[in-house]
C-alpha cells in the first residue's frame, strides 16, 4: 500500500474547477509533485515545489498545500485534461520515493 | 534536449533475470541522481531505485530489496536496472527518470521532469 493516498476517480464538467488530492504523513515535511499520464504515454510533471509549473504547462493548473494534504486543481478543465493524475514526495523516512495510487480524471 | 531512452525489457520466466539500460543525453548525466519507476498492467506507478550522480550511493523500494540493482556508467551515459528472481508481480513497463535537482536529497530530487517511453518486462511462464 502506497504511503500516499489518493482517491480512485474524480469527475468534472468541461470548463469547471476541480481539484484532485494527496494525503500523507510525509507530505507535513515534503512538498507533492503531480504528474499527468495519458493512456500508453510516459507521465508528464505538471506541478512541482510550492506551486511551480515545468516550461509548457498551462496556468490553468496550479497546486496547494495544506498539514499532511497536497492538491491539485485544475480552472477551467478541458477535454485534453482527462488522464490519471499521480502525486509523489518522500515516504515517511525522506529516504525513499513514493507515489500516489492515481487518480482518473473524467472530464464530463 | 533531454533523452531518455530505455531498452532490454521482454519476457523472461519466473526466477529469471534481466539487465535493462537507459540511455540518457541532453544534460550532465553525471550530476544527477537517477530513478527507475514501474507500471504494472493497468495500475499506478512504482518507484523501484535510485542511485546518486556518482554511483556511490543506492537506494530501493522494499519490493525488490535484496533482488535488483541499480548502476550506472557516467562513461557512457548509461543508467543499469539488474534484476534476478523476477517473479510474476515485476511484470510492468520500467521506466527511467531524471529529476528536477541533481542531488538525490535535495527539495527537488524527487520531483521527476523527463522521463523516457518505457521498456516492457513480462515475467511469465
Amino acid at each position: 500500500s502506497s504511503e500516499l493516498t489518493q482517491d480512485p476517480a474524480v469527475s468534472v464538467a468541461l470548463g469547471q474547477t476541480v481539484r484532485i488530492t494527496c494525503q500523507g504523513d510525509s507530505l507535513r515535511s515534503y512538498y507533492a509533485s503531480w504528474y499527468q499520464q495519458k493512456p500508453g504515454q510516459a507521465p508528464v510533471l505538471v506541478i512541482y515545489g510550492k506551486n511551480n509549473r515545468p516550461s509548457g504547462i498551462p496556468d490553468r493548473f496550479s497546486g496547494s498545500s495544506s498539514g499532511n494534504t497536497a492538491s491539485l486543481t485544475i480552472t477551467g478543465a478541458q477535454a485534453e485534461d482527462e488522464a490519471d493524475y499521480y502525486c509523489n514526495s518522500r515516504d515517511s523516512s525522506g529516504n525513499l520515493v513514493v507515489f500516489g495510487g492515481g487518480t482518473k480524471l473524467t472530464v464530463l | 534536449e533531454v533523452q531518455l531512452v530505455e531498452s532490454g525489457g521482454g519476457l523472461v520466466q519466473p526466477g529469471g533475470s534481466l539487465r535493462l539500460s537507459c540511455a540518457a543525453s541532453g544534460f550532465t548525466f553525471s550530476s544527477y541522481a537517477m530513478s527507475w519507476v514501474r507500471q504494472a498492467p493497468g495500475k499506478g506507478l512504482e518507484w523501484v531505485s535510485a542511485i546518486s550522480g556518482s554511483g556511490g550511493s543506492t537506494y530501493y523500494a522494499d519490493s525488490v530489496k535484496g533482488r535488483f540493482t541499480i548502476s550506472r556508467d557516467n562513461s557512457k551515459n548509461t543508467l543499469y536496472l539488474q534484476m534476478n528472481s523476477l517473479r510474476a508481480e515485476d511484470t510492468a513497463v520500467y521506466y527511467c527518470a531524471k529529476p528536477l535537482a541533481g542531488y538525490y536529497y535535495d527539495s527537488s530530487g524527487y520531483q521527476f521532469d523527463y522521463w523516457g517511453q518505457g521498456t516492457l518486462v513480462t515475467v511469465s511462464s
